[in-house]
């Protein structure tokens, strides 16, 4: 079963818009760590947000929140105000307390901003 | 303060052959993991090391190996290259808490990409 599920391969928005990017999870342990990485054409892996299982708020980071719905296990990606340099892949991944600092990654959501 | 840094940044191999890749891991941090990214797809754990050693190893063979030296860089080695080694390989460092399994600061390298022709 996949642990990381990312149900959009791709997203348009436009600029100056706020767009979401979706990501489910699966795990059983109780302990886990969810992260957003921004991968641009280069290649890097660019890290925007983390949301420990154990925080009582939603994270945000600038012009990134992250929507944590514990119960429903899912964790999307807000980001406000849309701009050019915003089109690249994002990925969710997961780190689960027993794996140790493993991430496991879900596919992707390729996001292009509009002028 | 540089980030982490991969080298080289692009490679072309011919089936069979092997490759060495290099990656030196940001200032302060010990442990040094190594994904692959086939095109399209999100990275695939490898391995990680610390002190030296492999201390989890994600569903590949063994072709696939690994190095950490006393300065913390580290080498990942393939050996028997198939086409379907071709993939950016992404090497992320990190730093842990003495006697800790779990690590903080996950910053990733720019990635080498392998061709396997």
């Amino acid at each position: 079963a996949q642990k990381i599920t990312q149900t959009q391969p791709g997203m348009f928005v436009q600029e100056k818009e706020a767009v979401t990017l979706d990501c489910t999870y699966d795990t059983s342990d109780p302990s886990y760590g969810l992260f957003w990485y921004k991968q641009p054409s280069s290649g890097e892996m660019i890290f925007l947000i983390y949301q420990g299982s154990y925080d009582q708020q939603n994270a945000t980071e600038g012009r990134y929140s992250l929507n944590f719905q514990k119960a429903r296990k899912s964790a999307n990606l807000v980001i406000s105000a849309s701009q050019l340099g915003d089109s690249a892949m994002y990925f969710c991944a997961m780190r689960e307390g027993t794996s140790g600092s493993r991430l496991t990654f879900g596919e992707g959501t390729q996001l292009t901003v509009n002028p | 303060d540089a980030g982490v840094t991969q080298s080289p940044t692009h490679l072309i191999k011919t089936r069979g052959q092997q490759v060495t890749l290099r990656c030196s891991p940001k200032s302060g941090h010990d442990t040094v993991s190594w994904y692959q990214q086939a095109l399209g797809q999100g990275p695939q754990f490898i391995f990680q090391y610390y002190e030296e050693e492999e201390r989890q190893r994600g569903n590949f063979p063994d072709r696939f190996s690994g190095h950490q030296f006393p300065n913390y860089s580290s080498e990942l080695n393939v050996n028997a290259l198939l086409l379907g080694d071709s993939a950016l390989y992404l090497c992320a460092s990190s730093w842990r808490l003495k006697g800790r399994r779990r690590t903080y600061g996950y910053t990733f390298g720019s990635g080498t990409r392998l061709t396997v022709v």
